[in-house]
């Protein structure tokens, strides 16, 4: 089974600032014949489900503010907000999808100071 | 709007059985693949199961292989998990999701899609 280790746990950041979270995969998570990276972020927040945020390691989905990016390849991935918002107050979560057993990181909470 | 419906889940006692639903809203359940995933109470996600469009292939999660079997209705637009032999460490929010690929030969992938979860408790 791929492992999916995320750090930090929790992250606490004042408005405005620049937040990092990172994913390492067990594996490798690169499929040679597409060169694309097996790789997705969610964000959850309190009471609701996961929203897909960024898939490929670095395409972000339709409507996802263009403050969310994703970068890496192989087993060493970042989700990055330039400029944390309020509303960015969520627990994010990182999943590979390159082979079942699907698995997730353990999650990244993200606070405002 | 596409969302996904889920009904089903409650209260089981252990060793008990519950079947969980889910319907699609605004899109067509039968083009894409689908997932079950679960968070138990203050923990983080974990993959279930998964099933093929034509519903001809599924993989599932070791603590549950044996125990839950996911099926799929393409002419009802439905998705269904049938849990029996049910554990403690079952008690969780149980959330379907669709694939975000609309293609045949995909059958795990990222979620775009996610119903709003249903709970499901194992206790005496």
């Amino acid at each position: 089974d791929i492992v999916m280790t995320q750090s930090p746990d929790s992250l606490t950041m004042s408005l405005g600032e620049r937040a990092t979270i990172n994913c390492k995969s067990s594996q490798n998570v690169l499929f040679n014949t597409n060169r694309l990276n097996y790789l997705a972020w969610y964000q959850q927040k309190p009471g609701q489900p996961p929203k897909l945020l960024i898939y490929w390691a670095s395409t972000r989905e339709t409507g996802v503010p263009d403050r969310f990016s994703g970068s890496g390849s192989g087993t060493d991935f970042t989700l990055t907000i330039s400029s944390l918002q309020a509303e960015d107050v969520a627990v994010y979560y990182c999943q590979q999808y390159y082979s079942p057993p699907l698995t997730f990181g353990g999650g990244t909470k993200v606070e405002i100071k | 709007e596409v969302q996904l419906l889920q009904s089903g889940g409650g209260l089981e006692q252990p060793g008990g059985s519950l079947r969980l639903s889910c319907a699609a809203s605004g899109f067509t359940l039968s083009e894409y693949a689908l997932t079950w995933v679960r968070q138990a109470p203050g923990k983080g996600l974990e993959w279930v199961s998964s099933i093929s469009v034509s519903g001809d292939i599924t993989y599932y999660a070791d603590s549950v292989r044996g125990r839950f079997t996911i099926s799929r209705d393409n002419s009802k637009n439905t998705l269904s998990l049938q849990m029996r032999s049910l554990r403690a460490e079952d008690t969780a929010v149980y959330h379907c999701a669709r694939a975000r690929r609309r293609e045949t030969a995909v059958v795990v992938d990222a979620f775009d899609i996610w119903g709003q979860g249903t709970m499901v408790t194992v206790s005496s």
